[in-house]
């Protein structure tokens, strides 16, 4: 298994380009996730999907766009970049490893650094 | 609302020393889990534990031990005999039952080991 793979490790963009930044996993996890690192701010949640078809909003969903027509890809969309963007980008799948309630394992992508200018 | 405070920003120790990267959370759910997540400088995730909050048995895998304390709502990492190659961030998470797919991180603690 190649696990969670993201494209591209690094992007610059201009202020204003559109841009889509790739997840795939090959692990039939239903739950995918993206989040953003910032310095001194650990990750926050951008958006995630509980199955094809089925995403919702974390804590900073603002800038971005993303939809999830398979299982395996889970890509985010930036329509419009703007320089608070500049981030490291993580995609998760998870999985149930059972027991409790909330019993489950994220599997982190290696992360796509975006700079925009 | 959830959050996890990891009030050491940075930490420089002497290899050999023993160092303790705290954690402290704030929930109010009566189920969820704690992780600790490396980042090395090349910067991938490294996953290194996970303790459910019905489990506060101190753990300890090789030079690595965690002290889960549920009373004063901690979850401590310690690394005994420190090498150069734990110079990383440490990242520690939470999570529950309600949205139990979403990680609540903190902050991050930079450890570098001198040689």
């Amino acid at each position: 298994n190649a696990g969670v793979t993201q494209t591209p490790k690094f992007q610059v963009l201009k202020t204003g380009q559109s841009m889509t930044l790739q997840c795939a996993q090959d692990m039939n996890h239903e739950y995918m996730s993206w989040y953003r690192q910032d310095p001194g701010m650990g990750l926050r949640l951008i958006h995630y999907s509980v199955g094809a078809g089925i995403t919702d909003q974390g804590e900073v969903p603002n800038g971005y766009n993303v939809s999830r027509s398979t299982t395996e890809d889970f890509p985010l969309r930036l329509l419009s970049a703007a320089p608070s963007q500049t981030s490291v980008y993580f995609c998760a799948s998870s999985y149930s490893f059972g027991g409790l309630a909330g019993a489950y394992e994220q599997y982190f992508g290696p992360g796509t650094r975006l700079t925009v200018t | 609302a959830q959050k996890v405070t990891q009030a050491q920003t940075e930490i420089s120790v002497v290899e050999k020393e023993d160092v303790t990267l705290d954690c402290v959370y704030e929930t109010r759910d009566t189920t969820y889990y704690l992780f600790w997540y490396k980042q090395p400088p090349s910067g991938e995730l490294v996953f290194l534990i996970r303790r459910n909050s019905f489990d506060e048995q101190n753990e300890i895998s090789g030079r690595y031990s965690w002290n889960f304390q549920k009373s004063t709502s901690s979850f401590n990492f310690t690394i005994t005999a420190s090498q150069v190659v734990d110079s990383a961030v440490y990242f520690c998470a939470l999570t529950n039952s309600g949205s139990a797919r979403q990680l609540t991180f903190g902050s991050g603690t930079q450890l570098t080991v001198l040689p």
